[in-house]
């Protein structure tokens, strides 16, 4: 089944304390993003990725990193959370930069105290 | 800046009859919009797109119509089923945004009663 992928579905942490949240897809896509969804804001692109080792910074960049050294991973990295980035996470994937339909992933909840 | 928003946040109708989301875009330059539906606990999922040389396109029981002329964009449902339940998304590609792809709006809530 062609799917995005993310892990955890829900994570509760402290101020500080670096966290990873893991995306994969397994529909050999090109490009992959990060959204955050919060209420009243809709989704935002935190970076993006057009290909392997090839990432860019999308509106929302701050206190996060994110790596692409497969083509089918993705992961986020929050170095020292804080509770601003409390948030709804969303991975998506197209097939390519400019291929407009992206396929999401489920979701993962993130509280940060 | 320029941004994608909507009229309604929460949209309530009986199953059977059909919906109107509207969606509102201020950047006259975008040239393709999107619709996306997000149900509870899910990531949101692809409905339907047109491109803006298109006034209306038409899919399985949903027509999105564009309206150039007041910047606007409507998602049609046919007779609503309780399915049908979720939040739905517009999105445009603004030409600024190179990697950013889609800038999408705060959502309209549509709930289908039985």
């Amino acid at each position: 089944e062609a799917q995005v992928t993310q892990n955890p579905r829900y994570l509760i942490t402290v101020t500080g304390k670096k966290l990873t949240v893991t995306c994969s897809q397994n529909m050999n896509h090109e490009y992959m993003s990060w959204y955050r969804q919060d209420p009243g804001l809709g989704l935002r692109q935190i970076y993006y990725s057009m290909n392997v080792e090839v990432t860019d910074k999308g509106d929302v960049p701050e206190g996060y990193k994110v790596s692409r050294k497969e083509k089918r991973n993705f992961p986020l990295i929050l170095e020292s959370p804080s509770p601003n980035q409390t948030s709804l996470y969303f991975c998506a994937s197209s097939f390519r930069q400019g291929d407009y339909e992206q396929y999401f992933g489920p979701g993962t909840r993130l509280t940060v105290t | 800046g320029e941004s994608v928003g909507l009229h309604l946040p929460t949209l309530s109708v009986q199953e059977g009859d059909n919906s109107i989301i509207n969606c509102a875009y201020s950047n006259s330059a975008s040239d393709y919009f999107i619709w996306y539906k997000q149900e509870s606990g899910k990531g949101p999922q692809f409905i339907i797109d047109i491109r803006s040389n298109m006034d209306k396109r038409q899919g399985q029981r949903v027509t999105v119509l564009l309206n150039k002329t007041v910047k606007h964009l409507s998602l049609q449902i046919a007779a609503t089923q309780p399915g049908d339940s979720a939040v739905y998304f517009c999105a445009e590609n603004p030409p600024h945004n190179a990697g950013n792809m889609l800038t999408f709006g705060g959502g309209t809530r549509l709930m289908v009663k039985p």
